[in-house]
């Protein structure tokens, strides 16, 4: 088992709709958990942190924790054209010494 | 790009050559990264230093080396590069209250 898993998608949502974006992770101990954004050809951008169970917003972005599923989400509401991306989620493994695992990713795509 | 440059960003050499590549930062960061990127995999980690001279290996560190001497700069070399180290290699910093990193513009390496 991955240490952090998402599905690789694609995922396609029309403009406008809500895009969810789901991670699970395998070390219980995990105090810290990130979304990055990464567009083609670009670097990993990070767009979220939560550390709390329950939802962070930002903006048009959601992040939703549940410890207890060892679950993590991203929802982006009022989807954009320039949200098509590959969003990372990465996990702060504390029992690796806070070293940081990420998915391998899931790739969106918003239709204009 | 929170201050981080990487040189070369790109790279063509041949099997069997030395290669390095530089990250260099300008917020005094103590905690500098290593990952490669690659297809089906996501982001790994090589090798990572917690303070100047002071390095500990990732997850995928054989065949890869690093130095740190001054706090601003983190060396990653190939000391005898193979094809399977063709990969687009990022370098990130630690920061902030929940330890997020931070990801440099990242260099594409390719051996031949």
């Amino acid at each position: 088992q991955k240490e952090v898993e998402q599905n690789s998608g694609p995922l396609s949502v029309p403009e406008g709709a809500i895009a969810s974006l789901n991670c699970t992770y395998s070390d219980r101990g995990s105090q810290s958990f990130f979304w990055y954004r990464q567009y083609s050809g670009k670097s990993p951008e990070l767009i979220m942190s939560i550390y709390s169970n329950g939802d962070k917003e930002d903006g048009r972005f959601t992040a939703q924790l549940n410890k207890a599923s060892q679950y993590v989400s991203l929802l982006i509401r009022d989807s954009q054209p320039s949200d098509s991306a590959t969003y990372l989620c990465a996990v702060n493994m504390v029992y690796t010494g806070n070293q940081f695992y990420f998915g391998t990713g899931t790739s969106l795509t918003v239709i204009p | 790009d929170a201050g981080i440059t990487q040189s070369p960003r790109h790279k063509v050499t041949e099997t069997g050559t030395p290669v390095t590549l530089r990250c260099h930062q300008t917020e005094n960061h103590r905690y500098m990264y290593w990952y490669r990127q690659d297809p089906g995999h996501g982001l790994r980690l090589i090798h990572y230093s917690y303070g100047v001279k002071d390095t500990d290996k990732g997850e995928v560190s054989d065949g890869y080396s690093v130095s740190r001497s001054k706090t601003e700069d983190f060396l990653l070399t190939l000391e005898s590069a193979t094809s399977s180290q063709t990969s687009v290699y990022f370098c990130a910093i630690r920061a902030g209250r929940v330890y997020e990193q931070y990801f440099g513009p990242g260099t594409r390496l390719t051996v031949t």
